[in-house]
């Protein structure tokens, strides 16, 4: 595998379901973020975690719950969704400290579909 | 709070002919970075270009070049030679300066390009 990997790619869950997005990055990166991809919406930064600490969060709802137990890993538990929480979830990583530029390399997605 | 605005949701062009994408960004920073994100469909966002705010030359990366207007608060794309691995959802993105991750996103622009 490379770069920064999803899984899993879809998910349709009901409304009391409880579930898990995976991320793993393989690019020795020290930094990983959750983001939200509505239609017709710009991408919303959820989480922001460094050296495997929360650094922040972007007045996400509790239904969402991150984890993050290594550099390499990061969780995103979902339990009590509402249909408009249905979106594409970006996993990102970059490295920390870089000099200004910081480069975010992105996974390809979770379509989460909640009904 | 940083805004980036992408006024066009949808552009065409066709094949081999140079388009402009246009982004304009709100910010009172005078320290940042822009980026110009490509998010083909069903793959995996990954950075065009980018643009330094304290140079004043445009960056260009082989067929895609930039025309930073720093004044103006404006930062378009070129994309020339037009071609259709093209075709794409592009992001125009804003990073405060050194030591910042958030990334603030347009709402994204649309391009088809025909063949």
């Amino acid at each position: 595998e490379t770069g920064v990997t999803q899984t899993p790619r879809h998910l349709v869950m009901g409304m009391t379901n409880k579930k898990s997005l995976k991320c793993e990055q393989h690019l020795g990166h020290n930094a990983m973020y959750w983001y939200k991809q509505s239609a017709k919406k710009p991408l919303e930064l959820m989480f922001v975690y460094n050296f495997k600490e929360q650094t922040e969060n972007n007045s996400v709802p509790s239904r969402f719950s991150p984890e993050c137990p290594n550099s390499s890993h990061l969780f995103l538990h979902l339990h009590t969704l509402q249909p408009e929480d249905s979106a594409l979830y970006l996993c990102a990583s970059s490295q920390v400290p870089s000099g200004g530029l910081n480069e975010q390399f992105f996974g390809p997605g979770t379509r989460l579909t909640v009904l | 709070a940083q805004t980036v605005t992408q006024s066009q949701p949808e552009m065409s062009v066709q094949e081999a002919e140079t388009v402009t994408l246009s982004c304009t960004y709100d910010t009172s920073e005078s320290d940042y970075y822009l980026f110009w994100y490509k998010q083909p469909p069903s793959r995996q966002m990954i950075l065009v270009i980018r643009q330094e705010a304290y140079k004043q030359q445009n960056a260009t990366e082989n067929r895609f070049s930039v025309n930073f207007q720093k004044a103006a608060k404006s930062f378009s794309l070129k994309i020339s030679d037009s071609q259709l691995g093209d075709a794409a959802m592009y992001f125009c993105a804003y990073r405060s300066g050194e030591g910042a991750q958030k990334l603030v996103f347009g709402q994204g622009t649309r391009l088809t390009i025909n063949p």
